[in-house]
């Protein structure tokens, strides 16, 4: 039973527009949230995270948004560059227990 | 400062032969993973450990075994090989919750 869904495979945006991911989960325990960017025969590198405390964390051109209550996450990418064009994956945790759950991830294609 | 490594990139196995695929991080975390990532899958959860000498069971666990001597190393053992192992293999270790990931090693059993 996945826990963590991704439910768009891809996502094809032009340069310079804004990405937005999203990522539902099932799990009302889950307490750390995180994205993963995956390019091909590379592992996952970390981009951003947030804890359930908060309902927003930015870093950069990255945006995490949480909504507890709709037990859903987005991603956004301002502005998107051809270097974003990769997998992401989200991720979750429930509290103090460190394992991940992923979703299936969703490919994301940046038009020049 | 290497991160976490994995060994080999590629691997051809035969259907009952085994095999270990080590990965090493330098990076002093406790806690480390095994994960598989099939075609259109997220990452699924092998194994973990959370020190030395201590490991268990995550998702999928059966058709492996793991053992964590030290801080640093952390092997996936695969006895008989079978078709339904042939996927991307991830090392991860972290100290909390975020996850550092090895480049992954992809195996095929035929």
């Amino acid at each position: 039973d996945q826990q963590v869904k991704q439910n768009s495979p891809s996502l094809s945006v032009q340069e310079g527009r804004i990405s937005i991911l999203n990522c539902d989960y099932t799990n009302s325990m889950f307490d750390y949230f995180l994205w993963y960017k995956k390019y091909p025969a590379e592992g996952p590198t970390f981009l951003i995270s947030i804890s359930s405390i908060k309902d927003k964390n930015e870093d950069g051109r990255f945006t995490v948004f949480l909504n507890k209550s709709a037990k859903h996450l987005s991603l956004h990418i301002v502005p998107s560059q051809p270097g974003d064009s990769a997998v992401y994956f989200c991720a979750a945790s429930p509290l103090d227990d460190y394992k991940l759950s992923f979703g299936a991830g969703t490919t994301v294609t940046v038009r020049a | 400062n290497a991160g976490v490594t994995q060994t080999p990139k590629f691997r051809i196995l035969k259907i009952g032969q085994s095999m270990t695929l080590q990965c090493t991080q330098d990076m002093n975390h406790n806690y480390m993973y095994w994960y598989r990532q099939d075609p259109g899958m997220g990452l699924k959860l092998i194994y973990y450990s959370v020190g030395a000498g201590i490991t268990d069971k995550g998702e999928v666990p059966n058709g492996y075994n793991v053992s964590r001597s030290t801080t640093e190393d952390f092997p996936l053992r695969l006895e008989l090989a079978a078709p339904s192992q042939t996927s991307v293999y991830f090392c991860a270790s972290s100290a909390r919750d975020t996850q550092y990931f090895g480049p992954g090693t992809r195996l095929t059993v035929l």
